[in-house]
């Protein structure tokens, strides 16, 4: 196992809720990745937090946001939520400065949205 | 057209066989290329980093070609519990100076008995 959850395991909401789904990253680890995996495809990369700060983003949404707390774990917040959110979303914990930054990917939220 | 191109499969191979996956990718600047592994419904889970001169893992090889922006993998003597998605992975350097990952759309593998 990485170390790394994921809450809750398994969501529903309807259209136009808001969502929060959290992670805890590998102790030690600084950086967390949060990406969206919709059915048959690959993750796609949504932000990346270090040190409590966005640190990128990739082409999602501003109703897209999220949080980094100073023991490194973090929130992802969707707002307005259509039916398209539904997915997959994972969490990925790294060491950011490190050459070898290797993520470890947690198992995942996956949210219906109805 | 996609950052990073896979063929979606699936591949079907009786237990035994060699298989391929090729990926390509479109940014040139990429820095890092990685094959994951991604069982049903599971997270996917680093299988081998992929460099210029080509490495091999066991039964699992992999090649990466700069100049054609091309990356593979070749599983010999396929196993049962070879059966997964393959993902093909670049890695790049954002304009914040941070690296993020960029995902194929995976490449499913069945091996049947």
């Amino acid at each position: 196992e990485t170390g790394v959850t994921q809450s809750p395991t398994h969501l529903i909401k309807t259209r136009g809720q808001q969502v929060t789904l959290r992670c805890s990253s590998q102790s030690g680890h600084n950086t967390v990745s949060w990406y969206q995996q919709a059915l048959g495809q690959g993750p796609q990369f949504i932000f990346q937090y270090y040190r409590e700060e966005e640190n990128g983003r990739g082409n999602f949404p501003p109703r897209f946001s999220g949080l980094q707390f100073p023991n490194y774990s973090s929130e992802l917040n969707v707002n307005a939520l259509e039916l398209d959110d539904s997915a997959l979303y994972l969490c990925a914990s790294s060491l950011g400065g490190v050459p070898s930054y290797e993520q470890y990917f947690g198992p995942g939220t996956r949210l219906t949205v109805t | 057209r996609k950052e990073v191109e896979q063929d979606p499969g699936p591949f079907n191979v009786p237990e035994g066989a060699t298989v391929a996956f090729n990926c390509t990718y479109s940014n040139s600047a990429s820095q890092s290329f990685f094959w994951y592994r991604q069982d049903c419904r599971k997270e996917p889970k680093l299988l081998m980093s992929v460099y210029s001169s080509g490495n091999e893992d066991g039964r699992f090889t992999a090649q990466l070609n700069r100049a054609s922006q091309y990356i593979s993998l070749l599983i010999r003597d396929s196993k049962l519990s070879d059966s997964a998605t393959y993902l093909c992975v670049v890695r790049f350097t954002m304009d914040t100076g941070r690296r993020a990952l960029t995902f194929g759309s995976g490449t499913r593998l069945q091996v049947q008995p």
